[in-house]
């Protein structure tokens, strides 16, 4: 598997300030994902992110508050904007692993970084 | 709406007993899952994938399908104290396309020595 960082690690943020997080894998991949795992809960994907193209995000989460950039094929960036404690979480990214087989999208084995923990005060 | 479900425990195993842990999922046309552990402050790890129906097996690892009942399980058997952990049930939703993974709440798994 592909070997993921981020940076920073941790970071303690103001209210009403940006953050932004960056994610670095060894290897080119063509897709890659940011997730929020807030405190005590499961995983929620924010977007995806394909290179030379926007990003695509879920409900609930729009591109003012959180753009991305995807300038290459082993690099993505997601800035948390204008902060408030709510965005207190853990985000990380995670790339895709293509499978072999006639249908390659089905077998989408994901992996992730260490994680950026943000709180926000 | 997609969902996963999963119980969040904490499901407590003697070390050596089989640990069963069980995922539901909503959306009939979901055809790739996935079984990561989390560890306390760490980020998830993949340890199984499964995409057709029936057992797939890894080490002490067996993945179950039945897409049916909509239905997808992992045995770890022989546990051991490191497998304490929370363990995450993962779908993606569409067959094509590039998608995101839609995950459970976890099932937080105690191997008792």
């Amino acid at each position: 598997s592909a070997v993921i960082s981020q940076k920073p690690s941790r970071d303690i943020c103001q209210r009403g300030t940006s953050l932004t997080i960056q994610c670095q894998v060894d290897s080119q991949v063509t897709m890659m994902f940011w997730y929020r795992q807030q405190p005590g809960q499961s995983l929620t994907l924010i977007a995806t992110a394909n290179q030379g193209s926007e990003a695509t995000y879920e409900s609930g989460f729009v591109i003012d508050k959180f753009p991305i950039s995807r300038p290459n094929l082993t690099f993505s960036t997601l800035t948390v904007s204008n902060m408030s404690p709510e965005d207190s979480s853990i985000y990380l990214c995670s790339v895709e692993r293509l499978g072999r087989g006639i249908y390659p999208r089905k077998y989408n084995e994901q992996f992730f970084g260490p994680g950026t923990r943000l709180t926000v005060l | 709406q997609k969902e996963v479900e999963q119980n969040s425990g904490p499901l407590s195993v003697p070390e050596g007993a089989i640990a069963s842990l069980n995922c539901t999922y909503s959306d009939r046309v979901s055809q790739s899952f996935f079984w990561y552990r989390q560890y306390s402050g760490k980020s998830p790890e993949l340890i199984m994938s499964i995409y057709s129906n029936g057992d797939k097996e890894d080490g002490r690892f067996t993945a179950q399908l039945n897409k049916a009942s909509q239905y997808v399980s992992l045995l770890i058997r022989d546990s051991q104290p490191s497998d304490s952990a929370t363990y995450l049930c993962a779908v993606i939703y569409s067959g094509g396309g590039a998608d995101g993974l839609t995950f459970g709440k976890g099932t937080h798994l105690i191997i008792q020595p």
